[in-house]
């Protein structure tokens, strides 16, 4: 059976204090691992898709890495801004359930000015 | 473009009442999916369609019914409602394997 396991569940930074979230992941053949954003009351908010291990893709302050058996969001020098919940999901290569997504629990990030 | 979009945002039910979730989306998408987000437990599948006329189930599909007549919409109906099923529901959309664009959500309370 396919699992996401996010770490940690909550994280508390100052501002300009860069670190990184983690999702582990088991699953039969891996078609995708996408990172999410989630703002209060409002649906999750793509960010990225990795397909393969040692890929690695950036947007602004983060960086998503993947490996065979976890992947990281990386912040770097994060603004309040960036305070959301990060959630991790995986697609599996021989879903039954169309291309649908298996989420982690999500980590929630609060950044602090 | 809206992408999708999901109504209604709130609603309160009384136990034994039924009710629809619409879903709709304006990017030609073939599949939708229908979650629902619950505190502690992540975002878990109910139900999904490959495409207009298709529906199958989810992870949690017990007390829901799907139905997608047009390629556009996908409606989550519950026949007769459970405090169990008070939750977030959350619709989304892609093109095949590709990203999921979802929707703002609808707040779901069973009393």
């Amino acid at each position: 059976e396919d699992q996401v396991t996010q770490s940690p569940e909550a994280l508390r930074l100052q501002e300009g204090e860069s670190s990184s979230l983690n999702c582990s992941y088991t699953v039969s053949g891996l078609r995708g691992l996408f990172w999410y954003r989630q703002d209060p009351g409002k649906g999750p908010e793509f960010l990225f898709t990795l397909y393969s291990a040692g890929e690695e893709k950036e947007k602004e302050r983060l960086k998503a890495t993947l490996t065979k058996k976890e992947s990281f969001l990386h912040i770097t020098a994060p603004k309040p801004e960036d305070s959301a919940t990060y959630l991790c999901a995986v697609q599996a290569r021989a879903s039954n359930s169309g291309y649908a997504l298996n989420f982690g629990k999500g980590t929630s990030l609060l950044v602090t000015p | 473009n809206a992408g999708v979009t999901q109504t209604p945002k709130f609603r309160v039910l009384k136990t034994g009442q039924s009710m629809t979730l619409l879903c709709a989306q304006d990017m030609n998408h073939e599949y939708m999916y229908w979650y629902r987000q619950d505190p502690g437990m992540g975002l878990r599948l109910i139900h999904y369609s490959v495409g207009e006329g298709t529906t199958a189930k989810g992870e949690v599909p017990d007390g829901y019914n799907v139905s997608r007549l047009k390629k556009q919409n996908f409606l989550l109906g519950l026949e007769s409602a459970a405090p169990s099923q008070t939750s977030v529901y959350f619709c989304a959309s892609s093109f095949r394997d590709n990203e999921q664009f979802f929707g703002p959500g609808t707040r779901l309370t069973v009393l």
